[in-house]
Protein backbone atom coordinates (compact mmCIF):
# COMPACT_ATOMS: atom_id res chain seq x y z
CA UNK A 1 0.00 0.00 0.00
CA UNK A 2 1.08 3.74 -0.64
CA UNK A 3 1.02 5.56 2.16
CA UNK A 4 2.04 8.95 0.43
CA UNK A 5 0.18 10.21 -2.63
CA UNK A 6 1.10 13.18 -5.12
CA UNK A 7 -1.76 14.88 -7.43
CA UNK A 8 -1.27 16.00 -10.35
CA UNK A 9 1.02 12.87 -11.71
CA UNK A 10 2.70 15.83 -14.19
CA UNK A 11 1.19 18.97 -15.37
CA UNK A 12 2.31 21.95 -17.79
CA UNK A 13 2.35 25.88 -17.04
CA UNK A 14 3.29 28.64 -18.95
CA UNK A 15 6.47 30.07 -17.40
CA UNK A 16 5.47 33.12 -14.33
CA UNK A 17 2.56 31.37 -13.41
CA UNK A 18 1.92 29.64 -10.11
CA UNK A 19 0.97 26.41 -9.53
CA UNK A 20 0.50 24.30 -6.37
CA UNK A 21 0.94 20.07 -5.74
CA UNK A 22 -0.51 18.39 -3.86
CA UNK A 23 0.41 15.41 -0.98
CA UNK A 24 -2.14 13.06 0.87
CA UNK A 25 -0.80 10.44 3.62
CA UNK A 26 -1.78 8.06 6.09
CA UNK A 27 1.71 7.81 7.46
CA UNK A 28 1.05 7.88 11.24
CA UNK A 29 2.17 9.43 13.83
CA UNK A 30 5.21 11.23 11.59
CA UNK A 31 8.35 12.86 12.76
CA UNK A 32 8.50 15.28 9.60
CA UNK A 33 7.66 15.67 6.25
CA UNK A 34 9.78 16.98 3.50
CA UNK A 35 9.78 18.58 -0.36
CA UNK A 36 12.65 17.35 -2.34
CA UNK A 37 13.09 18.42 -5.83
CA UNK A 38 14.90 16.32 -8.51
CA UNK A 39 16.23 17.68 -11.88
CA UNK A 40 16.52 15.42 -14.52
CA UNK A 41 19.08 12.98 -14.50
CA UNK A 42 20.09 14.36 -10.68
CA UNK A 43 19.46 13.10 -7.17
CA UNK A 44 16.98 14.70 -4.74
CA UNK A 45 17.09 17.88 -2.58
CA UNK A 46 15.76 18.99 -0.03
CA UNK A 47 13.18 21.89 -0.62
CA UNK A 48 11.30 22.43 2.65
CA UNK A 49 11.08 20.45 6.22
CA UNK A 50 8.38 20.62 8.38
CA UNK A 51 7.03 19.09 11.69
CA UNK A 52 4.16 18.23 12.76
CA UNK A 53 2.97 21.18 14.32
CA UNK A 54 3.99 23.36 11.74
CA UNK A 55 1.80 24.96 9.46
CA UNK A 56 3.67 26.50 6.68
CA UNK A 57 7.45 26.58 5.70
CA UNK A 58 9.04 29.00 2.65
CA UNK A 59 11.96 28.95 0.59
CA UNK A 60 11.80 31.83 -1.96
CA UNK A 61 9.27 30.98 -4.65
CA UNK A 62 8.28 27.24 -2.87
CA UNK A 63 5.88 27.58 -0.09
CA UNK A 64 5.05 24.15 1.34
CA UNK A 65 2.13 23.99 3.69
CA UNK A 66 0.77 21.14 6.21
CA UNK A 67 -2.53 20.34 7.82
CA UNK A 68 -1.65 17.36 9.95
CA UNK A 69 -5.32 17.03 10.61
CA UNK A 70 -6.39 15.78 7.34
CA UNK A 71 -3.08 14.19 6.74
CA UNK A 72 -2.62 16.87 3.66
CA UNK A 73 0.57 19.38 2.38
CA UNK A 74 0.64 21.32 -0.77
CA UNK A 75 3.75 22.56 -2.56
CA UNK A 76 3.07 26.13 -3.93
CA UNK A 77 5.54 27.33 -6.51
CA UNK A 78 5.31 30.79 -7.53
CA UNK A 79 6.11 33.19 -10.82
CA UNK A 80 7.50 29.46 -12.20
CA UNK A 81 10.48 29.95 -14.05
CA UNK A 82 12.27 27.32 -16.63
CA UNK A 83 14.48 26.04 -14.08
CA UNK A 84 11.61 24.99 -11.85
CA UNK A 85 10.88 22.05 -14.43
CA UNK A 86 11.52 18.77 -12.24
CA UNK A 87 9.76 15.90 -10.25
CA UNK A 88 8.65 17.26 -6.51
CA UNK A 89 8.55 13.93 -4.24
CA UNK A 90 6.35 14.58 -0.85
CA UNK A 91 8.67 12.31 1.62
CA UNK A 92 7.13 11.48 4.97
CA UNK A 93 9.61 10.76 7.79
CA UNK A 94 7.57 7.92 10.32
CA UNK A 95 8.50 9.07 14.31
CA UNK A 96 11.34 6.95 15.38
CA UNK A 97 11.58 5.18 12.18
CA UNK A 98 14.64 5.63 9.80
CA UNK A 99 12.15 4.41 6.70
CA UNK A 100 11.12 7.05 4.50
CA UNK A 101 7.65 7.07 2.94
CA UNK A 102 8.24 8.30 -0.80
CA UNK A 103 5.13 9.99 -3.08
CA UNK A 104 5.56 8.83 -6.57
CA UNK A 105 6.54 12.81 -7.59
CA UNK A 106 4.47 15.46 -9.17
CA UNK A 107 6.41 15.78 -12.67
CA UNK A 108 6.36 19.28 -13.52
CA UNK A 109 7.32 21.32 -16.96
CA UNK A 110 7.84 24.88 -17.10
CA UNK A 111 7.30 26.20 -21.02
CA UNK A 112 7.96 29.65 -22.35
CA UNK B 1 28.37 21.24 1.98
CA UNK B 2 27.35 17.63 1.71
CA UNK B 3 28.79 15.77 -1.11
CA UNK B 4 27.35 12.19 -1.61
CA UNK B 5 29.59 10.40 -4.98
CA UNK B 6 27.95 7.46 -6.78
CA UNK B 7 31.08 6.07 -8.76
CA UNK B 8 29.44 5.81 -12.04
CA UNK B 9 26.34 7.84 -13.47
CA UNK B 10 25.83 5.24 -16.31
CA UNK B 11 27.08 1.40 -16.27
CA UNK B 12 25.85 -1.54 -18.22
CA UNK B 13 26.32 -5.10 -17.78
CA UNK B 14 25.36 -8.59 -18.87
CA UNK B 15 22.93 -10.87 -17.30
CA UNK B 16 24.53 -12.47 -14.81
CA UNK B 17 27.44 -10.71 -14.09
CA UNK B 18 28.72 -9.67 -10.86
CA UNK B 19 27.64 -6.11 -10.06
CA UNK B 20 29.56 -3.61 -7.76
CA UNK B 21 27.57 0.41 -7.18
CA UNK B 22 29.86 2.47 -5.03
CA UNK B 23 28.79 5.58 -2.51
CA UNK B 24 31.07 7.47 -0.88
CA UNK B 25 29.93 10.55 1.36
CA UNK B 26 32.45 12.96 2.89
CA UNK B 27 30.25 14.43 6.05
CA UNK B 28 31.21 11.57 8.43
CA UNK B 29 27.84 10.33 8.32
CA UNK B 30 26.55 7.20 10.30
CA UNK B 31 23.37 6.34 8.31
CA UNK B 32 23.52 5.35 4.40
CA UNK B 33 20.97 4.26 2.17
CA UNK B 34 20.69 2.28 -1.49
CA UNK B 35 17.57 3.27 -3.25
CA UNK B 36 16.33 2.19 -7.24
CA UNK B 37 14.06 4.48 -8.63
CA UNK B 38 11.37 3.23 -11.50
CA UNK B 39 9.22 5.10 -13.46
CA UNK B 40 5.76 5.26 -11.71
CA UNK B 41 6.92 3.19 -8.65
CA UNK B 42 9.02 6.19 -6.73
CA UNK B 43 11.70 5.28 -4.46
CA UNK B 44 12.42 1.82 -3.16
CA UNK B 45 14.40 0.73 0.05
CA UNK B 46 17.12 -1.57 -0.93
CA UNK B 47 19.27 -1.75 2.60
CA UNK B 48 20.45 0.99 4.47
CA UNK B 49 23.22 0.73 7.21
CA UNK B 50 23.34 2.44 10.40
CA UNK B 51 26.74 2.84 11.07
CA UNK B 52 30.18 0.56 9.80
CA UNK B 53 29.72 -2.76 9.12
CA UNK B 54 25.51 -2.54 10.65
CA UNK B 55 22.83 -3.34 7.55
CA UNK B 56 19.52 -3.91 7.72
CA UNK B 57 16.97 -4.91 4.65
CA UNK B 58 14.89 -2.31 3.22
CA UNK B 59 11.71 -2.94 1.22
CA UNK B 60 13.47 -4.86 -1.55
CA UNK B 61 16.44 -6.77 -0.67
CA UNK B 62 16.46 -9.52 -3.01
CA UNK B 63 18.79 -10.39 -4.91
CA UNK B 64 21.20 -7.72 -3.37
CA UNK B 65 23.78 -7.19 -0.81
CA UNK B 66 25.30 -4.88 0.42
CA UNK B 67 28.89 -4.01 2.01
CA UNK B 68 30.16 -1.00 4.75
CA UNK B 69 33.63 -1.72 5.96
CA UNK B 70 34.27 1.80 6.20
CA UNK B 71 32.07 4.55 7.51
CA UNK B 72 32.23 6.93 4.44
CA UNK B 73 31.90 3.84 1.91
CA UNK B 74 28.63 2.14 1.08
CA UNK B 75 28.78 -0.61 -1.61
CA UNK B 76 25.44 -2.40 -3.07
CA UNK B 77 26.22 -5.67 -4.75
CA UNK B 78 24.28 -7.14 -7.96
CA UNK B 79 25.37 -11.15 -6.76
CA UNK B 80 24.01 -12.21 -10.25
CA UNK B 81 23.02 -9.27 -12.37
CA UNK B 82 18.98 -9.97 -13.74
CA UNK B 83 17.22 -7.77 -16.65
CA UNK B 84 14.90 -6.92 -14.20
CA UNK B 85 17.42 -4.72 -12.17
CA UNK B 86 17.63 -2.14 -14.94
CA UNK B 87 16.62 1.09 -12.53
CA UNK B 88 18.10 4.21 -11.48
CA UNK B 89 20.08 3.59 -8.49
CA UNK B 90 20.35 5.92 -5.82
CA UNK B 91 22.19 6.44 -2.85
CA UNK B 92 21.88 8.42 0.73
CA UNK B 93 23.84 9.56 3.34
CA UNK B 94 22.27 11.06 6.70
CA UNK B 95 23.18 12.15 10.14
CA UNK B 96 21.90 10.19 12.83
CA UNK B 97 21.73 12.67 15.16
CA UNK B 98 20.14 15.70 13.73
CA UNK B 99 17.05 16.68 12.02
CA UNK B 100 19.11 16.94 8.50
CA UNK B 101 17.17 15.57 5.63
CA UNK B 102 19.07 12.41 3.88
CA UNK B 103 21.49 13.77 1.12
CA UNK B 104 20.83 11.85 -2.47
CA UNK B 105 24.09 11.42 -4.69
CA UNK B 106 22.86 12.18 -8.85
CA UNK B 107 22.42 7.93 -9.36
CA UNK B 108 23.64 5.06 -11.21
CA UNK B 109 21.56 4.43 -14.73
CA UNK B 110 22.27 0.72 -14.68
CA UNK B 111 21.36 -1.49 -17.65
CA UNK B 112 21.12 -5.02 -18.02
CA UNK B 113 21.70 -6.54 -21.34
Amino acid sequence: KNQVEQSPQSLIILEGKNCTLQCNYTVSPFSNLRWYKQDTGRGPVSLTIMTFSENTKSNGRYTATLDADTKQSSLHITASQLSDSASYICVVSPYGNNRLAFGKGNQVVVIP
Amino acid sequence: DVKVTQSSRYLVKRTGEKVFLECVQDMDHENMFWYRQDPGLGLRLIYFSYDVKMKEKGDIPEGYSVSREKKERFSLILESASTNQTSMYLCASRDAYSNQPQHFGDGTRLSIL
